[in-house]
């Protein structure tokens, strides 16, 4: 089962607007796609979910093409306390494998 | 409140010993789930259960074993077959859906180091 592909690293400012892309070779035509936060030393906390075009919640916004081979995770206006690691992990059923994430880096 | 409980927070062992993580959850969810995670890596799944009494192996099942007896527990027993354990281990737990997202509710782990 291959997992899905997401950069390693991003830094960012605060203040400014964030966008990580996930790629979904993979995916089925039933999987949804959901994306998890984790902070050191926690586990991970569900952000979003979508299954195509574009969803938004109170903290971040998620948009898939219609192919839905990616998604890109939107953060609005970040903070030094989005430092983190972004996970956007492949499913299969009700069995979900994770990657390495991507490493969030926000700087004064 | 509801959540996922995990513990012991920390959890310290000889080699040849075997250790028990606790996993309780009051959520009422069908499936659980534990994962391992390595410094800077990202999550493995050892085990999975969609019902009681049931659980399925995950990618790094060797070495590990759980049980099911009741729909709100999950522990997890690291043996001494496991050659590397020391490793942060992450208990979930989500509603078992036939379609839809699978949302994952995570516990705040147990860390495990062999000494």
């Amino acid at each position: 089962l291959a997992k899905t592909t997401q950069p390693i690293s991003m830094d960012s400012y605060e203040g400014q607007e964030v966008n990580i892309t996930c790629s979904h070779n993979n995916i089925a035509t039933n999987d949804y796609i959901t994306w998890y936060q984790q902070f050191p030393s926690q586990g991970p906390r569900f952000i979003i979910q979508g299954y195509k075009t574009k969803v938004t919640n109170e903290v971040a916004s998620l948009f898939i093409p219609a192919d839905r081979k990616s998604s890109t995770l939107s953060l609005p206006r970040v903070s030094l306390s989005d430092t983190a690691v972004y996970y956007c992990p492949e499913g299969a059923g009700n069995m979900l494998t994770f990657g390495g994430g991507t490493r969030l880096m926000v700087k004064p | 409140d509801g959540g996922i409980t995990q513990s012991p927070k920390y959890l310290f062992r000889k080699e040849g010993q075997n250790v028990t993580l606790s996993c309780e959850q009051n959520l009422n969810h069908d499936a659980m789930y534990w994962y391992r995670q390595d410094p800077g890596q990202g999550l493995r799944l050892i085990y999975y259960s969609q019902i009681v009494n049931d659980f399925q192996k995950g990618d790094i099942a060797e070495g590990y074993s759980v049980s099911r007896e009741k729909k709100e527990s999950f522990p997890l027993t690291v043996t001494s077959a496991q050659k590397n354990p020391t490793a942060f281990y992450l208990c979930a737990s989500s509603i078992f859906r036939s379609s839809g997202a699978n949302v994952l509710t995570f516990g705040a782990g147990s860390r495990l180091t062999v000494l």
